[in-house]
């Protein structure tokens, strides 16, 4: 099974600042990586897929890059209702593992 | 609008069965393969199994593998995951969510608002 690995588990920032969340696949997965934001007592919501392709009617502060093992999402400017749990998500080959989520806090 | 709505989750003793049902509208229903993927109290995202367009295909996680049994049908624009043997770490608020493809990859664009499970004597 291939294993996605994210970092940090949490994080706390402020209105307008840049986020970065990591995420590291066991093995090489391409470009077939997801991400989802799930916000508090809700369903997860799609965010970027096939690594760096931004979902219809997410906002432009989302982006999502890299390919191989190594990924990132970037959050440009932090806004309040960005508050919210993220994982990514590998779709290479079943099972279609998640990471283990990474907590965030706008400040 | 497109949508998917999970049902039949309830409490049930361990050991015994549970059908979930997942009603899909406003897409061509046919068209899609489908996950269920569930979340543990205060855990994470945990992938279940998924079914192709055609039920010709199906996969599922070692934790629930033998036990748990995904099927569709078309005809109703329904999803079921028959839940047999059911344990305590069972216990989730299981979702239903569609498979899309784009750019040669494969990722879950529509969840449902899920239905809650709990394994419990």
């Amino acid at each position: 099974d291939i294993q996605m690995t994210q970092s940090p588990s949490s994080l706390s920032a402020s209105v307008g600042d840049r986020v970065t969340i990591t995420c590291r696949a066991s093995q090489s997965i391409t470009s077939y990586l997801n991400w989802y934001q799930q916000r508090p007592g809700k369903a997860p919501n799609l965010l970027i897929y096939a690594a760096s392709n931004l979902q219809s009617g997410v906002p432009s502060r989302f982006s999502g890059s890299g390919s191989g093992t190594d990924f990132t999402l970037t959050i440009s400017s932090l806004q309040p209702e960005d508050s919210a749990t993220y994982y990514c998500q590998q779709s290479l080959s079943s099972p279609w593992t998640f990471g283990q989520g990474t907590k965030v806090e706008v400040k | 609008q497109v949508q998917v709505v999970e049902s039949g989750g309830g409490v049930v003793q361990p050991g015994r069965s549970l059908r979930l049902s997942c009603a899909g509208s406003g897409f061509t229903f046919h068209s899609y393969a489908m996950h269920w993927v569930r979340q543990a109290p205060g855990k994470g995202l945990e992938w279940v199994a998924v079914v192709s367009s055609d039920a010709a295909n199906k996969y599922y996680a070692d934790s629930v593998k033998g036990r748990f049994s995904i099927s569709r049908d078309n005809s109703k624009n329904t999803l079921y995951l028959q839940m047999n043997s059911l344990r305590p770490e069972d216990t989730a608020v299981y979702y239903c969510a569609r498979a899309e493809y784009a750019r040669s990859c494969y990722y879950m664009d529509v969840w449902g608002k899920g239905t809650t499970v709990t394994v419990s004597s």
